[in-house]
């Protein structure tokens, strides 16, 4: 059971928009519309960012979208600011009622 | 508040086993699946497996067939996560989460380091 496949790293500048890619199967990411993203901080539990694929929870900036196309989801962080420097991680629901993460990409805010 | 915590960082020798405990709080603990993740040093999330806080079902990870058992005591609102057979590999932190039930996690555990030394 391999882990999503996202970029170990992509960067950009203030108020530049970057896009992190997660690709799956038709068993995951394909199959299912249930794609979450989180973001990480050094030495802090992961905070919800997107679910299903699109959402945003209550209190997540609107800088921050979702979206799906195949086996492959996407997250967009427009108008980066510096403390959007944080890990990244994709999560689907998979066949059997597991799930699984994406390897994680770390964010750097030039 | 939704408060989810666990139990204190572990030291173990390799072929022992470790069981990692998570109270909650703040929630109504039987309608709530809770999952178990972990994330060895300087490495990604890894999904091991949830278990349902109502009927005690639980799901996990083919890569841990049969070196873990996840329970719950609904009396106390605890989530219990044992895995056995520890190898240096398993050294992580444990983190549990609660799901939102529309698959997707909105509270983590302030985690707890195992650490498998001999």
């Amino acid at each position: 059971q391999s882990a999503l496949t996202q970029p170990a790293s992509v960067s950009g500048s203030p108020g530049q928009s970057i896009t992190i890619s997660c690709t799956g199967t038709s068993s995951d990411v394909g199959g299912y519309n249930h794609v979450c993203w989180y973001q990480q901080h050094p030495d802090k539990a992961p905070k919800l960012m997107i679910y299903d694929v699109r959402n945003r929870p209550l209190g997540v900036s609107n800088r921050f979208s979702g979206s799906k196309s195949g086996n492959t989801a996407s997250l967009t962080i427009s108008g980066l600011q510096a403390e959007d420097e944080a890990d990244y991680y994709c999560s689907s629901f998979r066949s059997g009622n597991t799930w699984v993460f994406g390897g994680g990409t770390k964010l750097t805010v030039l | 508040q939704v408060q989810l915590v666990q139990s204190g960082a572990e030291v173990k020798e390799p072929g022992a086993s470790v069981i990692v405990s998570c109270k909650a709080s703040g929630y109504t603990f039987t309608g709530y699946y809770m999952h178990w993740v972990r994330q060895a040093p300087g490495q990604g999330l890894e999904w091991m497996g949830q278990i349902n806080g109502g009927s005690g079902f639980t799901v996990w990870a083919q890569k841990f067939q049969g070196r873990v058992t996840m329970t719950r005591d609904t009396s106390i609102s605890t989530a219990y996560m044992e895995l056995s057979r520890l190898t240096s590999d398993d050294t992580a932190v444990y983190y549990c989460a609660k799901d939102t039930n529309t698959w997707s996690i909105d509270y983590w555990g302030q985690g707890t380091l195992v650490t498998v030394s001999s």
